[in-house]
């Protein structure tokens, strides 16, 4: 049961554009949202998150939109650099304790 | 300051046979969650481990198991490997009392490949 989708395996933009990255979910009982990064031979880093009370977090370059009545996320990340290039996981929590993930996204910047 | 720290970072085993992996969470953290990491696909949560008790578990059949010690590192067991075993093996830590606002913190893996 894939409760959290990443429809896109892979995307690729030019340096000093917008990436946007995409999530959707289908368990209207997740109230948290969470972006993870990885690199090759690393485990994933925290990059930002959002309350289901809100619908929209900045954080610098990265800004995370969350549209529930559509239960869908984005990651927008402006402008885009090389050193973003990575796998990106979107994850979703609910009052439990595990974090459920998506496939994940493999976003490649290109000088 | 140590983030979380797993071992061996890779380990080759025989279908049949098993395997203990290892994690000491990140200093302050006292939870430790288990994830597995097929190849092309999202971590999958296998359970979670605070104050030395099994709190949750993942759709992951027995042969998976659990230990956390009293200095909150912990082991994951897995008896009978199978070959669709083989993947990426992700522990996370995180402080068990708190919501959660920034995530957790994962080690770097263990690759686990069954032949």
């Amino acid at each position: 049961d894939q409760q959290v989708k990443q429809n896109s395996p892979s995307l690729s933009v030019q340096e000093g554009r917008i990436s946007i990255l995409n999530c959707d979910y289908t368990n209207s009982m997740f109230d948290y949202f969470l972006w993870y990064k990885k690199y090759p031979a690393e485990g994933p880093t925290f990059l930002i998150s959002i309350s289901s009370i809100k619908d929209k977090n900045e954080d610098g370059r990265f800004t995370v939109f969350l549209n529930k009545s559509a239960k869908h996320l984005s990651l927008h990340i402006v402008p885009s650099q090389p050193g973003d290039s990575a796998v990106y996981f979107c994850a979703a929590k609910g009052t439990w304790h595990d974090m459920r993930f998506g496939a994940g996204t493999r976003l490649t910047v290109k000088p | 300051d140590a983030g979380v720290t797993q071992s061996p970072t890779h380990l080759i085993k025989t279908r049949g046979q098993q395997v203990t992996l290892r994690c000491s969470p990140k200093s302050g953290h006292d939870t430790v969650s288990w994830y597995q990491q097929a190849l092309g696909q999202g971590p999958q949560f296998i359970f979670q481990y605070y104050e030395e008790e099994e709190r949750q578990r993942g759709n992951f059949p027995d042969r998976f198991s659990g230990h956390q010690f009293p200095n909150y590192s912990s082991e994951l067991n897995v008896n009978a490997l199978l070959l669709g075993d083989s993947a990426l093996y992700l522990c996370a830590s995180s402080s068990g009392g708190t919501t959660v606002n920034y995530g957790y913190t994962f080690g770097s893996g263990t690759r686990l490949t069954v032949v």
